[in-house]
């Protein structure tokens, strides 16, 4: 059974502190991506990355910076949190390389409800 | 990008067969046709994609009209679990072709017993 898990399901930080969201998949796959969920606004994509130590932005990167060190773990760090990153981060993970025609499903973690102070 | 409209609410009652339109004039050829699914908390589930011919699985049906500029999902016994917010999504090609897929309102069905 396929599985993408982020590190918690709930989160709440101060204004101005580093937060780090981390999100794990076991199937391989060489494409992960962080989106934020706002009602209303429905999903947005932060950063998506396609390759170990690789990364792309998305819509909306700004006030966000990403990791991948590893093909498995996929991060997403806020430099320094505001009040305006209370979201629910939700990361994603697909197969299919840069440039292949990657038309394969996309498999979604459970959430990270962030709330900032 | 091709984008989608959804109408924003829908019900439908246990047991019957719940039909989720979707209207996508702007999609290019070799653009696919998703549904994803998002369960209160929960992540979003994959569905079911088309091309343009219609597609059967486990869960849905999916018909494409001919011209390809709306579909339609289909959950042929809607149960309670089924209620849910519904996300048809045109998929693009992003730099790299990593597949962004783009999200929209979405419908929220509700089942009804």
């Amino acid at each position: 059974d396929v599985k993408v898990t982020q590190s918690s399901r709930y989160l709440v930080k101060r204004t101005g502190e580093k937060v780090f969201l981390e999100c794990v998949q076991d199937m391989d796959h060489e494409n992960m991506f962080w989106y934020r969920q706002d009602p209303g606004l429905g999903l947005r994509l932060i950063y998506f990355s396609y390759d170990v130590k690789m990364k792309e932005k998305g819509d909306i990167p700004e006030g966000y910076s990403v990791s991948r060190e590893k093909k498995e773990r996929f991060s997403l760090i806020l430099e320094s949190a505001s009040t305006n990153q209370t979201s629910m981060y939700l990361c994603a993970s697909t197969s299919g390389g840069q440039w292949g025609l990657s038309i394969d499903t996309q498999y979604f973690g459970p959430g990270t409800r962030l709330t900032v102070l | 990008d091709a984008k989608t409209t959804q109408p924003p609410s829908m019900d439908c009652a246990e047991g019957r067969a719940a039909n989720l339109p979707c209207n996508h004039s702007t999609i290019s050829g070799n653009e696919y046709v998703y549904w994803y699914r998002q369960i209160h908390s929960q992540g979003p589930q994959y569905i079911i994609h088309g091309l343009k011919n219609n597609e059967t699985n486990e869960m849905a049906s999916l018909i494409i009209t001919e011209d390809r500029k709306s579909s339609t999902l289909i959950l042929p016994h809607a149960t309670l679990r089924d209620t849910a917010v519904y996300y048809c999504i045109v998929r693009v090609y992003g730099s790299g072709n990593t597949g962004k897929l783009i999200f929209g309102q979405g419908t929220t069905l509700q089942v009804k017993p």
